[in-house]
């Protein structure tokens, strides 16, 4: 199976800042990967598919980046509503894998 | 509008099966793949398996092997997962997600369409 680490596991920061989230694969899995938010007591959201591709309606303050087993989720300026958990998964085999997630919450 | 509508909470004891359902709307069922997810209280999103709602085709996670049932009814556009021999840590919210996929020279595909989730509490 393909391990999904991320970092951090959590982080704090404060409206209008820039915030990186990583997540590296046990392999490499080409642009097979994309990111979720989940807000408590709600389902996972898409952000972006395919590495760097915005789903639609996702704010584009939203960016993905990578390839092979490095890979970046930024958010430009955050906002309130961004604070959340997020998830990357990859879909380059099966069993599909999930990061353990990162938990960003407001400083 | 495409939405994915989840059965209601369970409790169940161990050892028992429990059966989740998901009517799928506002798209052609049988061209999308669904899989299942689940998220123990506190933790992380865990991949149970998938199944192709065309042809009925499965896969599962190792893990689950064996416990694990995915089935569909395409005349009510609905996803079937049941899980056996229930244990406590089988607690959790369990989700059905839609896939789509985009093929450039490669074919990505993603959970874009998620059911709000169900409930399901083991407990003696």
């Amino acid at each position: 199976d393909i391990q999904m680490t991320q970092s951090p596991s959590s982080l704090s920061a404060s409206v209008g800042d820039r915030v990186t989230i990583t997540c590296r694969a046990s392999q490499s899995i080409s642009s097979y990967l994309n990111w979720y938010q989940q807000k408590p007591g709600k389902a996972p959201k898409l952000l972006i598919y395919a590495a760097s591709s915005l789903q639609s309606g996702v704010p584009s303050r939203f960016s993905g980046s990578g390839s092979g087993t490095d890979f970046t989720l930024t958010i430009s300026s955050l906002q309130p509503e961004d604070f959340a958990t997020y998830y990357c998964q990859q879909s380059y085999s099966t069993p599909v894998t999930f990061g353990q997630g990162t938990r960003l919450e407001i400083k | 509008q495409v939405q994915l509508v989840q059965s209601g909470a369970e409790v169940k004891k161990p050892g028992a099966s429990v059966k989740v359902s998901c009517k799928a709307s506002g798209y052609t069922f049988t061209g999308y793949y669904m899989h299942w997810v689940r998220q123990a209280p506190g933790q992380g999103l865990e991949w149970m398996g998938r199944i192709n709602p065309n042809s009925g085709g499965t896969n599962y996670a190792q893990k689950f092997q064996g416990r694990v049932t995915m089935t569909r009814d395409t005349s009510i556009s609905t996803a079937y997962m049941e899980l056996s021999r229930l244990r406590s840590d089988d607690t959790a919210v369990y989700y059905c997600a839609r896939v789509s996929a985009v093929t450039t020279l490669y074919y990505y595909y993603y959970m874009d369409v998620w059911g709000k989730g169900t409930t399901v509490t083991v407990s003696s």
